[in-house]
């Protein structure tokens, strides 16, 4: 199947800061990229949908200049959480549309962030 | 209201003893579902992609069937690493996006 990197794996930040995470789609070109957060025992929850080359679409409740996305290239989309707060830990995950003949999403390993 | 339901919530078997996942959605337009294998602290594993009502696929000791209501995740003769969180999501034509299930939880004892 298609890989997807994630980078970093994890973060630790002291609150106030800013952190960026990176998405890659890394043997195929992804239009589409999706970040999610998953809390504990929880299934994932859509924050944005990014779409390369426009602004991404963000989910009913997620604030956008808090969680800031850009879709620079059709490999690449990044999520910067900005003035992280404790109640922003959790585990980030990203997602790419593959579409070659029949659609599937492909995930990466996720991030997991933890905001002191 | 678009909505997904996976049931049980949590499933456990011994090694050998077969069983299925329930995925109950009541989506309109509905282009696709997917299942998910997820592990505790990884991202989802790509499992399987149904389209049309009557669709069967398989791998290994899975096979997911779709209706036009719900979708099945069928396992046969499970061994302990099929231990996982399983995860299914409905894809709409009109909205990019999937929707996810709260998944059902898995263990598989040997």
């Amino acid at each position: 199947g298609a890989v997807v990197s994630q980078h970093p794996s994890w973060v630790i930040c002291k609150s106030g800061t800013s952190v960026k995470i990176e998405c890659r789609s890394l043997d195929f070109q992804a239009t589409t990229m999706f970040w999610y957060r998953q809390f504990p025992k929880q299934s994932l929850m859509l924050m944005a949908t990014s779409n390369e080359g426009s602004k991404a679409t963000y989910e009913q409740g997620v604030e956008k200049d808090k969680f800031l996305i850009n879709h620079a290239s059709l490999t690449l989309s990044t999520l910067t959480v900005t003035s992280a707060h404790p109640e922003d830990s959790s585990f980030y995950i990203c997602s790419a549309l593959y579409n070659r003949g029949q659609e599937t999403q492909y995930f990466g390993p996720g991030t997991r962030l933890l905001v002191l | 209201e678009d909505q997904v339901t996976q049931s049980p919530e949590a499933l456990r078997l011994q090694e050998g003893e077969s069983s299925s996942l329930n995925c109950s959605y009541t989506v309109s337009g509905l282009r696709g579902l997917f299942w998910y294998r997820q592990d505790p602290g990884k991202g989802p594993e790509f499992l399987f992609t149904l389209y049309s009502a009557g669709e069967e696929k398989e791998k290994e000791r899975l096979k997911a069937t779709l209706t036009k209501k719900e979708s099945f995740l069928h396992i046969t003769a499970p061994k302990p690493e099929d231990s996982a969180t399983y995860l299914c999501a409905p894809y709409l034509y009109n909205f990019n996006k999937f929707y996810f299930g709260s998944g059902t939880k898995l263990n598989v004892k040997p």
